[in-house]
């Protein structure tokens, strides 16, 4: 059974700092695996989504890498700033119809 | 202005009712998805649909209905049966797999937190 874990549960860091958010998973039969960000008491906002056939994606400050074999991903926030407080899911989708799977998340908070 | 719109923001339940959960896409997308999301955890998967007039169950449909008669609109009925109902809703859309082959990226509604009185 596939299963999601995100570590750290929760951070705290001063605004400038870069970061590395960590997302493991059991089974590395994936498709692909995709980050969001939650700000709270809202939907989910599609960051990057790395196929499994990648080894990273790009976006702006965000950078996500996918090592399939050793089951990890990671997301690597350069220059963060306040308003990259929120948490961080990360979810990896397994079976034919597209299911997918979540971690529990990271919150993220970047203060002044 | 494309998207996916869910409604109400917020509902109360009181026990033993049956409430329905809206969730509006004109995304043009053929696969929709509702998920619940607990404090401190991740989003399980309650039920999905690839096309319309057909619908599966996901990790956790007890107590939960769907029905899919129109592409646009995936309603979910939280039924008395579910026992724990209080949590966030998601609802999420997709062009399915065949289409898009494995990219295939879910979008995400604002949600609808769901409170038991």
């Amino acid at each position: 059974k596939q299963e999601v874990t995100q570590i750290p549960a929760a951070l705290s860091v001063p605004e400038g700092e870069n970061l590395v958010l960590n997302c493991s998973f059991t089974d590395s039969a994936i498709y692909n695996l995709q980050w969001f960000r939650q700000d709270p008491g809202k939907g989910l906002t599609s960051l990057l989504l790395i196929q499994s056939s990648q080894r990273e994606q790009t976006s702006g400050r965000l950078n996500a890498s996918l090592d399939k074999s050793s089951g990890r991903s990671t997301l690597y926030i350069a220059a963060s700033q306040p308003g990259d407080s929120a948490t961080y899911l990360c979810a990896v989708r397994a079976g034919g119809y597209n299911k997918l799977i979540f971690g529990a998340g990271t919150r993220l908070a970047v203060h002044p | 202005d494309g998207g996916i719109t869910q409604s109400p923001k917020y509902l109360f339940r009181k026990e033993g009712q049956n409430v329905t959960l809206s969730c509006e896409q004109n995304l043009n997308h053929d696969a929709m998805y509702w998920y619940r999301q607990d404090p401190g955890q991740g989003l399980r998967l309650i039920y999905y649909s690839q096309i319309v007039n057909d619908f599966q169950k996901g990790d956790i449909a007890e107590g939960y209905s769907v029905s899919r008669e129109k592409k646009e609109s995936f309603p979910l009925t939280v039924t008395s049966a579910q026992k724990n109902p209080t949590a966030f809703y998601l609802c999420a859309s997709s062009i399915p797999p065949q289409v898009s082959g494995r990219k295939n990226e879910q979008f995400f509604g604002p949600g609808t937190r769901l409170t038991v009185l």
